[in-house]
């Protein structure tokens, strides 16, 4: 079974841009959560989404935000880029809500100069 | 608010040896927790879920314990190899299963 697959691996942006990253989760997943990580914060989570519904969120601005496609597939989209937006973004899938353990992407490398 | 602690400061263990990571949590009750190893630069693998019901739990040379009443969990490494040195993460998980530790480093010295 293929694993969580996020695209692109690496990306470079100037401040105030915009930026969508890509999330195919392990099929029959139907839960996708974003993390940000960064090595002061550690993981920090951004949002999950269910059948195309975002069921919850962390303490993040409204510059961040997401989606869920029918076919489970996720995007997550930061606007107006700031310097301490540059982290490891994650995407994980699980089967379900709760109870379930989390299988990772290998993240995308978001750089913001 | 919620809260987890990990060690943060790096473990450094013998070949051969058993390393045991510690993780407290604070304000909440998780219905479960998770344990992850996270290589540099790659997202975390998941490794043992074990439930409130549970006191312990096993995989290979894996073990995780669950004690409700300490708040807290201890990931056992036996018999540690160079190739386990990575950083171990813990996540309690239940109603909030986003919240995770900021890990521990293992390093093991052959």
């Amino acid at each position: 079974k293929a694993g969580v697959t996020q695209t692109p691996r690496y990306l470079i942006k100037t401040r105030g841009q915009q930026v969508t990253l890509s999330c195919s989760p392990i099929s029959g997943h139907r839960s996708v959560s974003w993390y940000q990580q960064t090595p002061g914060q550690g993981l920090q989570f951004l949002f999950e989404y269910f059948s195309e519904t975002q069921r919850n969120k962390g303490n993040f601005p409204g510059r961040f935000s997401g989606r869920q496609f029918s076919n489970s597939r996720s995007e997550m989209n930061v606007s107006t880029l700031e310097l301490g937006d540059s982290a490891l973004y994650l995407c994980a899938s699980s089967l379900d809500l709760a109870g379930y353990e989390q299988y990772f992407g290998p993240g995308t490398r978001l750089t913001v100069t | 608010s919620q809260k987890i602690e990990q060690n943060s400061e790096a473990l450094n263990i013998q070949e051969g040896k058993t390393a045991t990571l510690t993780c407290n949590y604070t304000n909440y009750s998780p219905a479960y927790l998770q344990w992850y190893r996270q290589d540099p630069g790659r997202g975390p693998v998941f490794l043992l879920l074990i439930r409130e019901n549970e006191k312990e739990k096993r995989k290979e040379r894996l073990k995780v314990t669950f004690d409700t009443t300490l708040k807290q969990s201890l990931f056992h490494i036996t018999a540690s190899q160079p190739a386990d040195s990575a950083t171990y993460l813990c996540a309690p998980s239940g109603t909030y299963k986003y919240i995770f530790g900021t890990g521990t480093r293992l390093k093991v010295l052959a």
